[in-house]
């Protein structure tokens, strides 16, 4: 059975840095691409960043680019997204998904979720 | 970048038939958008229903279909059941940007 643990959100000032992990389960990590999607409170879903299986090639929403990188260490079956210069409008939910395949974008298995606050 | 458009709320008698509709603003949807939908409850993290635009995960309700229905992709509810009421989104893949839809708000009553 897939298992996806997310850990690392709160509460953190405008300006401010965070790391979020997902701890990954009941698959072969290496094998599938990797996906961050969040969710304002009462908003739709919104796809933030994604990582290939290798870890070669990421890609990231626009409104994230230049702030946040997605990392993977198949070794400890986990991926991160690192966040800087956070922004009151990045608060959210935080969910990271496998995908379907290597190569795959979209989010399949979904983790419970870890919740951000970015808030003075 | 698209916007993918959904029907904001659709009401489906218990037992009825439903098609909920997911489209894009660049265009029709196609299998090469590879078209997802997800069933999110309140409180609960989304669950993918279709993928690639008609193909089912093992827990997905055989009530539940999805096809490419008149340039959009569909997903069909036949035979509503009350646990069938939730917060539907669809997701398409264009020029390796994925979007979300902004959902549909399915009662079943």
């Amino acid at each position: 059975e897939v298992q996806l643990l997310e850990s690392g959100g709160g509460l953190v000032q405008p300006g401010g840095s965070l790391r979020l992990s997902c701890a990954a389960s009941g698959f072969t990590f290496s094998s599938y691409a990797m996906a961050w999607v969040r969710q304002a409170p009462g908003k739709t879903l919104q796809w933030v960043s994604g990582i290939f299986g290798g870890g070669t090639i990421t890609y990231y929403a626009d409104s994230v680019k230049g702030r946040f990188t997605i990392s993977r260490d198949d070794s400890r079956n986990t991926v991160y997204l690192q966040m800087s210069s956070l922004r009151v409008e990045d608060t959210a939910l935080y969910y990271c998904a496998k995908t379907r395949g290597m190569h795959a974008t979209h989010p399949d298995s979904w983790g419970l979720g870890t919740l951000v606050t970015v808030s003075s | 970048q698209a916007v993918v458009t959904q029907e904001p709320s659709l009401t489906v008698s218990p037992g009825g038939t439903v098609t909920l509709t997911c489209g894009s603003s660049t265009g029709a949807v196609t299998s090469g958008h590879y078209p997802y939908w997800f069933q999110q409850k309140p409180g609960q993290a989304p669950r993918t229903l279709i993928y690639d635009a008609t193909n089912k995960n093992s827990w997905t309700p055989a009530r539940f279909s999805g096809s490419l229905l008149g340039g959009k992709a569909a997903l069909t509810l036949s035979g509503a059941q009350p646990e069938d009421e939730a917060e539907y989104y669809c997701v398409l893949s264009s020029s390796g940007v994925v979007v979300f839809g902004g959902g549909t708000k399915l009662t079943v009553l």
